[in-house]
C-alpha cells in the first residue's frame, strides 16, 4: 500500500531553513496526483502549506508563499519541503500527504506520521 | 481568504449516542469540504469528502450534509474509538486549502 515517510532536522535555529522531505513508498509520484505538507502548531489546528504535482506545479498558502519552496524529486520517489527564516511560530509537526482529487470530491487520503520540527536557539 | 469555523469546540457525548458536529464556511464552498478524525498522537485520517462521500474503509455510522456554507458530520452512534478531534476543510477555492479549527468529542 502507498505509505509516506518524512524526515529531517528535529531542531532547527531562528532564522535559519527548515527542510524536510517525504519518501514516497508503494507508488511512483511520477504517476500522478498531487502531493501536499500540512502543519499543526503543538495543542492547535491544521494548516495547509502547500501542495505540488509530480509534473512540478507547486500552489502555496498566501500567508507562507514567501518562505515556502516546495519540489519534487522523481528519480528518489520523493518531495520536499523547505521554509525560510523561521521562527519559534513554525514550531510544529509536519505532515506529508497525498491529495485525492475525484469527480466526487478532494481530500487528503493518505498521510505520513508527521515529524516535529522545534525551532529554537 | 475563506474562513471556516466549527462548533461546539468541545462535544461530551456518551457512547453509543448520536453525536451532531458543526462546519460554517465564511463564503459559499458549494459541496467542496472534506472532515477529518484526528486521535492523540496520530496523523489525521480523512473521513468524508464531497461533504457527503464517505472516503475508503469508514465505517456507516459517519454520515456528512450539508451544502453553501452549513456543514454537518453525525456519528450515529459513538464508539469508543470515535473520541478524537474532528476537522472540516475546504476546497472551493482549489488549489488553496483551509481547515477549521476542530471539535474535539470526548466521554462523557
Amino acid at each position: 500500500q502507498v505509505q509516506l515517510q518524512e524526515s529531517g532536522p528535529g531542531l532547527v535555529k531562528p532564522s535559519e531553513t527548515l527542510s524536510l522531505t517525504c519518501a514516497v513508498s508503494g507508488y511512483s509520484i511520477s504517476s500522478g496526483y498531487y502531493w501536499g505538507w500540512i502543519r499543526q502548531p503543538p495543542g492547535k489546528g491544521l494548516e495547509w502549506i502547500g501542495s505540488i504535482y509530480h509534473s512540478g506545479s507547486t500552489y502555496y498558502n498566501p500567508s507562507l508563499k514567501s518562505r515556502v519552496t516546495i519540489s519534487v524529486d522523481t528519480s528518489k520517489n520523493q518531495f520536499s519541503l523547505k521554509l525560510s527564516s523561521v521562527t519559534a511560530a513554525d514550531t510544529a509537526v509536519y505532515y506529508c500527504a497525498r491529495l485525492r482529487i475525484a469527480a466526487a470530491g478532494t481530500g487528503f487520503d493518505i498521510w505520513g506520521q508527521g515529524t516535529m520540527v522545534t525551532v529554537s536557539s | 481568504e475563506i474562513v471556516m469555523t466549527q462548533s461546539p469546540a468541545t462535544l461530551s457525548v456518551s457512547p453509543g449516542e448520536r453525536a451532531t458536529l458543526s462546519c460554517r464556511a465564511s463564503q459559499s464552498v458549494s459541496s467542496n469540504l472534506a472532515w477529518y478524525q484526528q486521535k492523540p498522537g496520530q496523523a489525521p485520517r480523512l473521513l468524508i469528502y464531497g461533504a457527503s462521500t464517505r472516503a475508503t474503509g469508514i465505517p456507516a455510522r459517519f454520515s456528512g450534509s450539508g451544502s453553501g456554507t452549513e456543514f454537518t458530520l453525525t456519528i450515529s452512534s459513538l464508539q469508543s474509538e470515535d473520541f478524537a478531534v474532528y476537522y472540516c476543510q475546504q476546497y472551493n477555492n482549489w488549489p488553496s486549502f483551509t481547515f477549521g479549527p476542530g471539535t474535539k468529542v470526548d466521554i462523557k
